[in-house]
């Protein structure tokens, strides 16, 4: 079945950059999406992209995507103490609205 | 503004109890999921509605049942309580992605912290 895997922490200096990796299986996935989810709180989107991409840049935020290699990632520029969080990727397959959750990876961005 | 609530933010419970859990949406979705949140096991999903009293399995269905007797509100339902239902419990909602825009965001509401005694 269709599995996403993450690593489960992450700690950087702030200011620096962040990359949070994710792979999955499912070869049909068409849309991938990252999620945050601050402590307390739901879960909020915070960007995808569409299968045929393989990077989209928004703001401090870039998603590369490697279909090949089925990898994503979300970099993070000037990482602030804001963002530490807990950053979810998913994937939606053809002809469903359910989405495959990762893990998830904690964040610590420490001064 | 969208909004997802849930009717608890922490819940107590007994074994053998039986649970409800409320989620309310206003955003006119047509569907809705229920997930539980484990440290180190990520978001799973217990059950999808699609539809007024349609509903689907999700991965971890056991020991968990829902309603969808309204459009904008989905139960989930825990007939017997035990601590290994102890969790977070996220509702979500989003557009049939039909009708809705391609990339279809499920929107979250703030979780309900489930502690069986």
């Amino acid at each position: 079945g269709e599995d996403v895997e993450q690593s489960l922490f992450l700690s950087v200096r702030e200011g620096d950059s962040s990359v949070i990796n994710c792979t999955y299986t499912d070869s049909s996935s068409t849309y991938l999406y990252w999620y945050k989810q601050e402590p307390g709180a739901g879960l909020q989107l915070l960007t995808y992209i569409f299968s045929n991409m393989d990077m989209k840049q928004d703001q401090r935020l870039t998603v590369l995507l490697n279909k090949k290699d089925k990898h994503l990632s979300l970099c993070i520029a000037d990482t602030q103490t804001g963002d530490s969080a807990i950053y979810f990727c998913a994937e939606r397959t053809y002809n469903t609205d359910k989405l495959i959750f990762g893990t998830g990876t904690r964040l610590q961005v420490f001064p | 503004d969208v909004k997802v609530t849930q009717s608890s933010r922490y819940l107590v419970k007994r074994t053998g109890e039986k649970v409800f859990l409320e989620c309310v949406q206003d955003m006119d979705h047509e569907n809705m999921f229920w997930y539980r949140q484990d440290p180190g096991l990520g978001l799973r999903l217990i059950y999808f509605s699609y539809d007024v009293k349609m509903k689907e399995k999700g991965d971890i269905p056991e020991g968990y049942s829902v309603s969808r007797e309204k459009k904008e509100r989905f139960s989930l339902i825990l007939e017997s309580a035990s601590t290994n239902q102890t969790s977070m419990y996220l509702c979500a909602s989003s557009r049939t992605s039909g009708r809705g825009s391609r990339y279809n965001e499920q929107f979250f509401g703030p979780g309900t912290r489930l502690t069986v005694l």
